[in-house]
């Protein structure tokens, strides 16, 4: 089956700094990918859309200011948390729509914690 | 809106007994649905998906899920249980238009083998 791949898987940064966390299908070109949020014991929070070539488009309540969305090529989308704090502390996790439009694919996930 | 309840969120059972996951729907027109299955820490795998034609699908590992467009359910199902089986489940739901599809998930289930 079709893979997607996120990069890091963990990561630690210091309040007020960026980290960027990278999504790329491994073998499929993907138009469009999706990004979202998911809390301990929780289910996803689809955070937004991204879109090759185009502006994400984000779901309500997402600043996004402070989650900037680039899907510069049809392989690759990075999320890039700005100035993080302790809140933005989750799991996130990305996903890939095949070239059928039919089925989404996630990726393993990438651990953020805020220190 | 669409939207999707899993009812149960903790299942516990013994291994080799069957499983039955339930999963109801609200959506406007026939969605695309589908299973996916989460590790602990881990990003989602799909097991088994439903856009049209027979409502009976099989997945992988063994699962099953049965479409019932009366009920607005799609539950998933597996005779005989693994331990390698317990994880969370969770049950989402997508419009059939091509492109930019946005699953809604549901809360999960969180099911748990006992040996």
């Amino acid at each position: 089956g079709a893979v997607v791949s996120q990069h890091p898987s963990r990561v630690i940064c210091k309040s007020g700094t960026s980290v960027k966390i990278e999504c790329r299908s491994l073998d499929f070109q993907a138009t469009t990918m999706f990004w979202y949020r998911q809390f301990p014991k929780q289910s996803l929070m689809l955070m937004a859309t991204s879109n090759e070539g185009s502006k994400a488009t984000y779901e309500q309540g997402v600043e996004k200011d402070k989650f900037l969305i680039n899907h510069a090529s049809l392989t690759l989308s990075t999320l890039t948390v700005t100035s993080a704090h302790p809140e933005d502390s989750s799991f996130y996790i990305c996903s890939a729509q095949d070239g059928s439009g039919n089925t989404i694919y996630f990726g393993e996930g990438s651990w953020l914690t805020v220190v | 809106a669409q939207s999707v309840t899993q009812p149960d969120i903790h299942i516990t059972v013994s291994e080799g007994a069957s499983l039955e996951l339930r999963c109801n729907y609200s959506y406007g027109a026939t969605p695309y649905l589908f299973w996916y299955v989460q590790s602990p820490g881990q990003g989602l795998q799909l097991l088994l998906k439903y856009f049209s034609g027979d409502t009976l699908v099989q997945g992988i590992k063994g699962f099953e899920a049965e479409f019932k467009r009366s009920q607005s359910s799609f539950n998933l199902r597996k005779p005989s249980v693994h331990w390698s089986d317990a994880a969370e489940y969770f049950c989402a739901v997508g419009p059939l238009t091509g492109g930019g599809n946005k699953l809604t998930f549901g809360t999960g289930t969180q099911l748990k083998v006992e040996l």
